[in-house]
């Protein structure tokens, strides 16, 4: 499978700030998802990031909150915007390989306070 | 109704015995079926994928389907304390977007010595 790299792999950040998290995967690939899970829950998409266009986002996610980008088939970021103590989370990518196989990077653990 | 449903457990079986992990899933258009095993603290790390009737089987792991019943489930056997962990079932549809995994929340097995 493939390796997928993260950073950063954690971070205490103040409300009202951003961080961007970076997606590194050592193979293309033609997929890639961006995924949330918070404290005890289970994983929520985001969006889908495309190659060389803008990213398709799931209901209740918006570009203005969290944009993404995918310059090429090797890496995307996500930015979490404006923060809020709600934004603490695990925030995970994920690529496909194979037959609809996805696989997960390490994660990135965010603490907003 | 949730689209992927799990027990959260805790699911506690002895060493050496059969753990059974369950799954109901709502959207009958449903094509592939995935197993991650989550560690706390960790990502997802894929288990098992299945995508037609009956069982698939993997050294100590057999993926069971059931399109019909709308139910997959992950038999583990001869359990060892390092299988404790969080049992995440997937249900994946292809869309416009590609193959959309949906989660369920869980299922935290303890296999006790």
């Amino acid at each position: 499978s493939a390796v997928i790299s993260q950073k950063p792999s954690r971070d205490i950040c103040q409300r009202g700030t951003s961080l961007t998290i970076q997606c590194q995967v050592d193979s293309q690939v033609t997929m890639m998802f961006w995924y949330r899970q918070q404290p005890g829950q289970s994983l929520t998409l985001i969006a889908t990031a495309n190659q060389g266009s803008e990213a398709t986002y799931e209901s209740g996610f918006v570009i203005d909150k969290f944009p993404i980008s995918r310059p090429n088939l090797t890496f995307s970021t996500l930015t979490v915007s404006n923060m809020s103590p709600e934004d603490s989370s695990i925030y995970l990518c994920s690529v496909i390989q194979g037959q609809e196989t996805q696989y997960f990077g390490p994660g990135t653990r965010l603490l907003v306070l | 109704q949730k689209e992927v449903e799990q027990n959260s457990g805790p699911l506690s079986v002895p060493e050496g015995a059969i753990a059974s992990l369950n799954c109901t899933y709502s959207d009958r258009g449903s094509q592939s079926f995935f197993w991650y095993r989550q560690y706390s603290g960790k990502s997802p790390e894929l288990i098992m994928s299945i995508y037609s009737n009956g069982d698939k089987e993997d050294g100590r792991f057999t993926a069971q389907l059931n399109k019909a019943s709308q139910y997959v489930s992950l038999l583990i056997r001869d359990s060892q304390p390092s299988d404790s962990a969080t049992y995440l079932c997937a249900v994946g549809k292809v869309t416009g977007g590609g193959n959309k995994l949906t989660f369920g929340t869980g299922t935290q097995l303890k296999v006790e010595l």
